[in-house]
């Protein structure tokens, strides 16, 4: 198994531009999550997923557009880069449920916004 | 909202000293987890505590959660190089949309 695949692993924006970051995993898992890790500020949940077709916000969304079309996959959207959004993104996923479910992260994509 | 404190946030230690990190949260937690992130790397689920005054092991790794469930801590026994990295604990307060990350404590081992 891959578990979870990000990509790209580095890119640089302008501002103002428009990407993607990609996020797939082949575990089956129900639950899908970006976070933004920033130096001193821990991983900050960006958007969640709980199945296909159900997204929810985290704590810092603004800015950013997700959907789950799949279970599979599930997008990071910047729609307008700006520098602060400079940061490294990392997708999670897990199973839903009770039980000793921790998360399997990505490996991250690490964005510049210049 | 919710906020999870974690202190210290760096430590240095020689190796096969111990070491502790310890996670706080403004709220009563349902459970929590710790993470390990290798320098450039991403985190590495390591285990979830649930019960009140709950202490699991890992080999060299014990985790504690505290009565109050508002509290929990990691101590590693005779540190290892092996062992650097940033180690984050994360606080679930009911729903996967009410998980805080700490701030993360970076362990740095001198050999």
């Amino acid at each position: 198994n891959a578990g979870v695949t990000q990509t790209p692993k580095f890119q640089v924006l302008k501002t103002g531009q428009s990407m993607t970051l990609q996020c797939a995993q082949d575990m089956n898992h129900e639950y899908m999550s970006w976070y933004r890790q920033d130096p001193g500020m821990g991983l900050r949940l960006i958007h969640y997923s709980v199945g296909a077709g159900i997204t929810d916000q985290g704590e810092v969304p603004n800015g950013y557009n997700v959907s789950r079309s799949t279970t599979e996959d599930f997008p990071l959207r910047l729609l307008s880069a700006a520098p602060s959004q400079t940061s490294v993104y990392f997708c999670a996923s897990s199973r839903l449920g009770t039980g000793t479910y921790g998360y399997t992260f990505g490996s991250g994509t690490r964005l510049t916004v210049v | 909202g919710q906020q999870v404190m974690q202190i210290p946030q760096y430590q240095h230690v020689q190796e096969g000293e111990d070491f502790t990190t310890y996670c706080n949260s403004s709220t009563t937690l349902s459970n929590i987890q710790w993470y390990k992130q290798r320098p450039g790397g991403h985190p590495v689920f390591l285990i979830q505590l649930v019960k009140s005054g709950e202490v699991k092991k890992q080999k060299r790794l014990t985790f504690q959660f505290g009565e109050a469930k508002k509290n929990s801590s990691l101590h590693i026994t005779a540190t290892q190089t092996t062992d650097v990295g940033t180690y984050f604990c994360a606080g679930f307060s009911g729903g996967y949309q009410k998980v805080t990350f700490g701030t993360g404590t970076k362990l740095q081992v001198i050999p």
